[in-house]
């Protein structure tokens, strides 16, 4: 089946640092990949999403780029701020449904 | 939260009693899920609707039944509530479609059940 995977947390950064959280995946044929990101006591809001490989999506200075041949689609940002604090999930719709699959999240903490 | 509705927001209930929460949207999306969220688990798919009357089961079904009557409400049921459905609870919903930006989730606030 399908499966998501990413990076251990915590992450605990200082304000204007580099970030890097891994995601891979495990599906059959093209799924379309997302990022989502969970303030506290909200629910997920899409962060940046790919459908192909060789895509960058990107959305408030955050990237990700499509990699098939790593199966990879990790999430990167130059300089992270404060606000920049919460949770972030690594996701998969697969193209033969409308079932969307999540890994377990990544909660990043940026300190000032 | 682009118009998804859920309620109640917080519940506490004690084991062995029903609970429904419900989740209404405007968006006239087809497809709306209900997923739960644990630590350590991050989001699980409960039970899927792709259309009135039309569902399906995720990965964590058990103890828990849906219901769609109408395209823009989706309504989860625990027949008789376990300490082990204390979570977090996130409607989502999906246009489908191939309109560009057609197929991600839209989520709602979230509803907090403790079971005693």
């Amino acid at each position: 089946g399908n499966s998501v995977t990413q990076m251990e947390g915590p992450v605990t950064l200082s304000e204007e640092a580099f970030l890097t959280i891994n995601c891979t995946y495990t599906a059959t044929g093209y799924p379309s990949l997302f990022w989502y990101v969970q303030y506290p006591g909200e629910g997920l809001q899409l962060l940046l999403k790919a459908t192909k490989a060789d895509d960058k999506g990107s959305n408030k200075g955050f990237e990700a780029t499509y990699r098939k041949e790593t199966t990879s689609f990790h999430l990167e940002k130059g300089s992270v701020q404060v606000s920049d604090s919460a949770v972030y999930f690594c996701a998969l719709r697969d193209n033969y449904g409308q079932n969307f699959v999540f890994g377990p999240g990544t909660r990043l903490s940026v300190l000032p | 939260d682009a118009g998804i509705t859920q309620s109640p927001r917080h519940k506490v209930t004690e084991t062995g009693t029903p609970v429904t929460l419900r989740c209404h949207q405007t968006e006239n999306h087809r497809y709306m899920y209900w997923y739960r969220q644990d630590p350590g688990h991050g989001l699980r798919l409960i039970h899927y609707s792709y259309g009135v009357k039309d569902t399906d089961k995720g990965e964590v079904s058990d103890g828990y039944s849906v219901s769609r009557s109408k395209t823009e409400d989706f309504l989860l049921t625990l027949e008789s509530a376990t300490s082990s459905q204390t979570s977090v609870y996130f409607c989502a919903i999906s246009e489908g479609g191939q309109r560009t930006g057609a197929n991600v989730l839209t989520f709602g606030a979230g509803s907090r059940l403790t079971v005693l």
